[in-house]
């Protein structure tokens, strides 16, 4: 009863260090999505994925690429790290059945300092 | 430019009474609703969407309102528990990728 897994749960970085934000689902979901969430704020969209092979940028790309490795997982990376990119991101997919609401995983806590 | 904005940062009700939370919408395509529930340190769960064909969807204690000539969508729950309290976001989405765009969030504090 996994649902949306993230891994780390919890990260600190130095400023222009390397990182891979891993999301995996087991739920057969089609699409996938990462998302930011700064204090104050509701959730940004990042990047997604509507169907495997496929990715596309959302509201907020700059720093950040991302694969899309099977059906069950997609990895959030961000190359050279930014105390701007200090957030929680969320992972969440959904099936792409109309009107099925995205599942979200509990989240990474990233710091960079 | 916020597309989904929720205009009171928190709400404070009593148990059992109603609590009534809003969400206004600037995107005319939008044509589906969620709300999603969230406590510390964990994921948005959702609750309860809508679709722009209708005006109201039902489910327990959580009723969605849609009032799409103002733009307007609000969540009502009755009879309001301690364990409803959360930050609660709107989100809605255009077209068949169902990217969200979530308001700010209310947070949500039943009182015993």
């Amino acid at each position: 009863n996994a649902g949306v897994t993230q891994t780390p749960k919890f990260q600190v970085l130095k400023t222009g260090q390397s990182m891979t934000l891993q999301c995996a689902q087991d739920m057969n979901h089609n699409s996938m999505y990462w998302y930011r969430q700064d204090p104050g704020m509701g959730l940004r969209l990042i990047y997604y994925s509507a169907s495997e092979g496929t990715t596309d940028k959302g509201e907020v790309p700059n720093g950040y690429n991302v694969s899309r490795l099977n059906k069950r997982e997609f990895s959030l990376r961000l190359e050279s790290a930014a105390p701007s990119q200090t957030s929680v991101y969320f992972c969440a997919s959904r099936q792409t059945d109309s009107n099925q609401p995205q599942h979200f995983g509990d989240g990474t806590r990233l710091s960079i300092l | 430019d916020q597309q989904v904005k929720q205009n009171s940062p928190s709400l404070s009700v009593q148990e059992g009474r109603i609590s009534i939370l809003n969400c206004d919408y600037t995107n005319s395509m939008f044509d589906y609703f969620l709300w999603y529930k969230k406590y510390p340190a964990e994921g948005p769960t959702f609750l309860i969407s809508i679709s722009s064909i209708k005006d109201k969807n039902e489910d327990g204690r959580f009723t969605v309102f849609l009032n799409k000539s103002a733009k307007h969508l609000s969540l009502h729950i009755v009879p309001s528990q301690p364990g409803d309290s959360a930050v609660y976001f709107c989100a809605a989405s255009a077209g068949s990728n169902y990217k969200l765009t979530f308001g700010k969030g209310t947070l949500l504090t039943v009182n015993p």
